[in-house]
């Protein structure tokens, strides 16, 4: 099993709509979440952390998580055209390195 | 807040040279910093923790001898890519925990496009 799944992409919204990216891992130990988001042909950038249970708001960003299930997630509001980028999940890890999930390329349609 | 400067951002060797980008925090001290590489449309594969003062740990299927990391200062790690060949070509980028923000929280460098000829 991948230590980091995501739902495979590449996933179209249309502009105004709401973007669901979700996220599995296999490391039950991971207590912290990450969402990066990578614009193309640039380096990642932290946009949302999660440490508990529930959602997290942040702007027009929510997180979910779910431990149990082993399940985050990452909602995207009133999608805009600049949106459009890889997103990219990092459950934190029990040992000291971060991995990286395959990443959902999203495209928000004008 | 906290920046990471990586030197340079585009390089074109010829096959067979070696190849050397530098990754710097500017504001901050970095004991640890992480290299990935990054095929077209693939994700970040992390390829080595470089740790300040010893040797690198690296990561099952890279090659220690031909990527060489150095960190060698709180402030500055490289990686050179020796003898390199097409299929090293790839978007290397470097980073480092953000301070004072959870142990998976990183800062990036902006990265540094490799082309091998």
């Amino acid at each position: 099993q991948k230590e980091v799944e995501q739902n495979s992409g590449p996933l179209s919204v249309p502009e105004g709509a709401i973007a669901s990216l979700n996220c599995t891992y296999s490391d039950r130990g991971s207590q912290s979440f990450f969402w990066y988001r990578q614009y193309s042909g640039k380096s990642p950038e932290l946009i949302m952390s999660i440490y508990s249970n529930g959602d997290k708001e942040d702007g027009r960003f929510t997180a979910q998580l779910n431990k149990a299930s082993q399940y985050v997630s990452l909602l995207i509001r009133d999608s805009q055209p600049s949106d459009s980028a890889t997103y990219l999940c990092a459950p934190g890890t029990s040992y000291d390195k971060v991995i990286f999930g395959p990443g959902t390329s999203l495209s928000v349609i004008p | 807040g906290a920046v990471v400067s990586q030197h340079p951002s585009w390089v074109i060797c010829k096959s067979g040279t070696s190849v050397k980008i530098e990754c710097r925090s500017l504001d901050f001290q970095a004991t640890t910093m992480f290299w990935y590489r990054q095929f077209p449309k693939k994700s970040l594969m992390l390829m080595a923790t470089s740790n300040e003062g010893s040797k690198a740990t690296y990561e099952q299927g890279v090659e220690k001898d031909k990527f060489l990391i150095n960190h060698a200062s709180l402030t500055l790690s490289t990686l050179t890519v020796t003898s390199a060949h097409p299929e090293d070509s790839s978007f290397y980028i470097c980073s480092a925990r953000t301070p004072n923000s959870g142990a998976n929280v990183l800062t990036f460098g902006a990265g540094s496009r490799l082309t091998v000829l």
